[in-house]
């Protein structure tokens, strides 16, 4: 049972260039979202969505897009990526709300932007 | 969207019980308490979740006053390996139409031996 799978988990970019960060869940969950974490914060959450081809902004969503064209995939893309987007993300999904229901987290992906 | 206040960190030996409470003034009708658990490098993984009252798992229990403004988080006899970040969450109520669902910084509890 893979849970949520995020690649990649390292990425190195140089600053204005694009890349699209993968989240893949086979639990059949309708919410999806993602966060950013950075060095000794805590998560802030970029886009989120509660079903195929429905997505928000959460906290922090400018120089992110999102889409949901299936219940199992939520990529998330950075057009022209800056330093300021150097952090750790976090996909994760859940069943419900993703406030009554079990939040389940990726393993990250660490992106370094120079 | 209600905010939580935690401490910022705590310390505690191997084999004490450790109480971390959240503020949450603000909490909506609708909203559940949840508390996650982050190890370095990993995503935050689900302990508890609570409406009012009082829940116990295999891990922890949840304290909810009446008020539901605050709560408390018990563990029973830490060990080094509940070295970790806990976080409070409390987000939109289910039935408003919200579902983000809010990280606040969380408390660094650290474990000695």
């Amino acid at each position: 049972n893979a849970g949520v799978t995020q690649t990649p988990k390292f990425q190195v970019l140089k600053t204005g260039q694009s890349m699209t960060l993968q989240c893949a869940q086979d639990m059949n969950h309708e919410y999806m979202s993602w966060y950013r974490q950075d060095p000794g914060m805590g998560l802030r959450l970029i886009h989120y969505s509660v079903g195929a081809g429905i997505t928000d902004q959460g906290e922090v969503p400018n120089g992110y897009n999102v889409s949901r064209s299936t219940t199992e995939d939520f990529p998330l893309r950075l057009l022209s990526a800056a330093p300021s987007q150097t952090s750790v993300y976090f996909c994760a999904s859940s069943v419900g709300t993703g406030v009554s229901g079990e939040l389940f987290f990726g393993e990250g992906s660490r992106l370094t932007v120079l | 969207l209600a905010k939580t206040t935690q401490p910022i960190s705590m310390d505690s030996y191997e084999g004490q019980e450790v109480n971390i409470t959240c503020s949450h003034n603000n909490i909506a009708t609708n909203d559940y308490i949840t508390w996650y658990q982050q190890f370095p490098s990993q995503g935050p993984r689900f302990i508890i979740q609570g409406y009012k009252t009082k829940v116990t798992n295999e891990v922890a229990s949840l304290f909810i006053p009446a008020d539901r403004k605050s709560s408390t988080l018990s563990l029973p006899r830490v060990s080094l390996s509940d070295t970790a970040v806990y976080y409070c969450l409390v987000g939109e109520g289910f039935y408003t139409g919200g579902f983000k669902t809010i990280f606040g910084a969380g408390t660094r509890l650290f474990v000695k031996a």
